[in-house]
């Protein structure tokens, strides 16, 4: 059974650093790329970032860019996700999930809560 | 603010279809096949429905169905059912490896 499953989540002061990991289960990690995905308080979601299979490519949402690092061990089976100067505004249940293809993720994990608040 | 648009809310009758629609651009939407679809209930994982634009993953019922014309694509629900009460996000590929979500629609089943 295909899992993926976040943790690391907290409260952080503003201008503070948070590492989110996500475990993967069921299915050969390296084979795909991962993303991570939020939802701030009452919003949407918003893509963060993506990483392939390798590790070798990654990309970040614009706001996103410098601060946050995306990053993946396929021995571990596990994602990363180093996040820095965190604001307010990053807020949000984070999800890490499966990308398959067209650019769709079809395994969610339940997410990971960070509340950035001083 | 959201790069793609949906109507915050959508409702309809057990039995009866309802459509959601996505509207974005010709960089986004109307740019490429890869429209996907998610259903999520608060509180819990989100879930796949529709990839590029109208493919089902296993498991979906096919009443639910995807479309695009243009900028716009659309996630039609057919025959209501209660527990197709839930947000709907739609996605789209926005070009060098950028992805796009829409702001959501909550649909209510009356």
């Amino acid at each position: 059974e295909v899992q993926v499953v976040e943790s690391g989540g907290g409260l952080v002061k503003p201008g503070g650093s948070l590492r989110l990991s996500c475990a993967a289960s069921g299915f050969t990690f390296s084979d795909y790329s991962m993303n991570w995905v939020r939802q701030a308080p009452g919003k949407g979601l918003e893509w963060v970032s993506l990483i392939s299979g390798s590790g070798g490519y990654v990309y970040y949402a614009g706001s996103m860019k410098g601060r946050f690092t995306v990053s993946r061990d396929n021995a571990r089976n596990s994602l990363f996700l180093q996040m820095t100067s965190l604001r307010a505004e990053d807020t949000a249940v984070y999800y890490c999930a499966r990308l398959v293809g067209g650019y769709a993720s079809d395994y969610w994990g339940q997410g990971t809560l960070v509340t950035v608040s001083s | 603010q959201s790069a793609l648009t949906q109507p915050p809310s959508a409702s309809g009758s057990p039995g009866q279809s309802v459509t959601i629609s996505c509207t974005g651009t010709s960089s986004d939407v109307g740019g490429y096949k890869y429209v996907s679809w998610y259903q999520h209930h608060p509180g819990k994982a989100p879930k796949l429905m529709i990839y590029e634009v109208n493919k089902r993953p296993s498991g979906v019922p096919d009443r639910f169905s995807g479309s695009k014309s243009g900028n716009t694509a659309s996630l039609t629900v057919s025959e209501l059912q209660a527990e197709d009460e839930a947000n709907y996000y739609c996605s789209s590929y926005a070009g060098s490896n950028n992805l796009e979500f829409g702001g959501g629609t909550k649909l209510t089943v009356l």
